[in-house]
């Protein structure tokens, strides 16, 4: 059973500093994806990262993909109230798992104005 | 394009009654997924289907849960009869098969509770 595990579980900042939020596993994903979910909405992919090493940018979210494909992270620069909401990251298979996503448990994260 | 359509979008039932919930996917994405979400958590995957078939319903509770997607379009989850630990949020997902990636696209969510 391939789990992944996320930190910190909640986080509450300041409008304009910067954060990081890990996602960790001890198995190997073949790609990995995060999403951000608001209240009453269902989670929308912010984007998926496949090459181990991989870095990508999205304005001012940083996501990195670990050189084992085991982890990765999410930072965000200067944030914004309009940050706010949950971070989930979700690894997908091989093999007989191929396609399926696992999900880490979220990360709830509150940016004050 | 339009998104994963999902009815209705709360539910409120006693439990011992039985309730149903309705996915429409993107138009051609062959692969529907239907996960059950307890606040504050990750969604947990009860059912995959490629087209009309089933790949995986290893965590579907089958002895009170169903679904089918009989025309590898539309689908419908249904819960009979429910117990107070079903109530969660109920998201549909779909995907175009293709690559390595398996993007998945979700739904609003039906949001159960169960009294």
């Amino acid at each position: 059973t391939q789990l992944l595990e996320q930190s910190p579980q909640f986080l509450s900042i300041q409008e304009g500093e910067n954060l990081t939020v890990y996602c960790n596993s001890s198995s190997v994903f073949s790609s990995l994806q995060w999403y951000r979910q608001e209240p009453g909405e269902g989670p929308v992919l912010l984007v998926t990262v496949v090459t181990g090493g991989e870095v990508k940018k999205l304005k001012r979210l940083t996501f990195q993909f670990g050189d084992a494909r085991k982890d990765s992270s999410l930072h965000i620069t200067a944030a914004q109230p309009g940050d706010t909401g949950l971070y989930l990251c979700a690894g997908s298979g091989s093999g007989t798992s191929y396609g399926k996503l696992t999900f880490g448990q979220g990360t709830i994260l509150t940016v004050h104005p | 394009e339009a998104g994963v359509a999902q009815s209705p979008r709360y539910k409120i039932i006693e439990k011992r009654q039985s309730v149903a919930f309705w996915c429409n996917p993107i138009s051609g994405h062959a692969t529907l997924y239907w996960y059950q979400q307890i606040l504050g958590q990750g969604p947990k995957l009860l059912i995959q289907f490629q087209n009309n078939g089933v790949v995986d319903d290893s965590q579907l509770p089958k002895d009170r849960f169903s679904a089918e997607r009989l025309k590898g379009v539309d689908s419908t989850l249904k819960i009979q009869p429910a117990k107070l630990e079903d109530s969660a949020v109920y998201l549909c997902a779909s995907s175009f098969t293709s690559g390595v990636t398996y993007e998945q696209y979700f739904g609003p969510g039906t949001r159960l509770t169960v009294t």
